[in-house]
Order: structure tokens, then sequence, then C-alpha cells
């Protein structure tokens, strides 16, 4: 069964550095997200990315975070100078459509973002 | 906005209970409504879903009906296992709107 995929599992980083996670979304689908839970908390939503394009964004999503999808397989998630409060599970999703019946998110396993 | 609320737990119960968990919806729209489960140290896996009012979703002998007239999503399982240990999240999918995520519910099984 197709799934989607993120590297690494666990990175750990200095304040102020940067850092890229990456995401391998299923391959025929069209929408692609990122998540985070700092630990024992809630799923947050960041973005959402369609048509090589930012969709949506929440207010956490700010100046710090950029996405890109840098060819037809790959989809990441830079943070350019990482906080302490950085430090969160991060979850990439991918769906086929964004519309009801084919909305359905599919999460990859996560990488754990420690920023020291 | 859109908001999705759930009973925090921890739920806490013996092999072969039946195990409730509240899920209460508030949307502007038509949701399609999940539920999610976190087993220990891994991600987020989808472990059911409704697209409209009525709709029942089913897997691994969990199950939550769609009600809107209660804008609700409970989920239920007639007889839990100790493998059955996660939390589990509640979920709304409103067209053209991100998922919201109510804020888990760790349930424990006890053998």
């Amino acid at each position: 069964e197709p799934e989607v995929t993120q590297t690494p599992s666990h990175q750990v980083t200095q304040m102020g550095q940067e850092v890229i996670l990456r995401c391998v979304p299923i391959s025929n689908h069209l929408y692609f997200y990122w998540y985070r839970q700092i630990l024992g908390q809630k799923v947050e939503f960041l973005v959402s990315f369609y048509n090589n394009e930012i969709s949506e964004k929440s207010e956490i999503f700010d100046d710090q975070f950029s996405v890109e999808r840098p060819d037809g397989s790959n989809f990441t998630l830079k943070i350019r100078s990482t906080k302490l409060e950085d430090s969160a599970m991060y979850f990439c999703a991918s769906s086929l459509a964004g519309g009801p019946g084919t909305d359905t998110q599919y999460f990859g396993p996560g990488t754990r973002l420690t920023v020291l | 906005g859109n908001s999705v609320t759930q009973m925090e737990g921890p739920v806490t119960l013996s092999e072969e209970a039946f195990l409730t968990i509240n899920c209460t919806y508030t949307a502007t729209g038509y949701p399609s409504l999940f539920w999610y489960v976190q087993y220990p140290g891994e991600g987020l896996q989808l472990l059911l879903k409704a697209t409209k009012a009525d709709d029942k979703g089913s897997n691994k002998g969990f199950e939550a009906t769609y009600r809107k007239e209660t804008t609700s999503f409970h989920l239920e399982k007639g007889s839990v296992q100790v493998s059955d240990s996660a939390v589990y999240f509640c979920a709304l999918g409103d067209y053209g709107q991100n998922f919201v995520f109510g804020p888990g519910t760790r349930l424990s099984v006890l053998p």
C-alpha cells in the first residue's frame, strides 16, 4: 500500500541553525500538508500546498518557515533559524484532492526535531 | 471557525471492556470526519472516516457514526484489546479548508 515517507526520523540541531525536513507524498496525490505536534499536545496545522504554491497557512507558519516541492516527488519544510520552541514532531501528509470523499489525508511517520 | 472537541482522558479500561470516546464538532460547511490513531512512538494512522451525515465508518472493530443533528462522531469498540492502547484523535476536514484535530484521547487497556 502506498505511504507517505519522511526523513530524517529524528533531527537534532542547535538554536539558530537551519533545518530541512523532507517528505515523499503518495505519488498520485495533489495536496500536501505539514503539521506539528509539540510533545504531549494536539496536532496543529502549519501549511497546505497545491499546484506548486501555498494554498493556506496558519499563524504558526511565519517567515521562518518555507515549503518547497523541488522535484516531482519530494516536499520539504525549511525552518530558517530554529528556536527552542520549534522542538516538536513534524508530520507531512498528502491527499488525493481537497474535496469531500477525496480529502482523506495520509500521514507520514513524522520527524522529531529537537532544538538545543 | 471549525473546531473539534473530544474527551481528553486518559481512559483506562480492562481488556474486553466497551469503549466510547466522545467527539463533537463545530463546522460551517459539510465536513468529512475522521478518527486517527497514534501508537506509542509512531505517526498518525487513519482509523476510519465518514464523509456525510449518517455514514458509519468502521475498521478493526471500531465504529463511528456521523451524526449531524448532534454534531458528533463518537468512537466505539465493543471489546478492547491491550494492543488498542494508543492516542486517538478526532479530526474534521471541510472542503477547501484544512484538517482540525481534537486534543487527542489517551487510551490504556490493561490485561
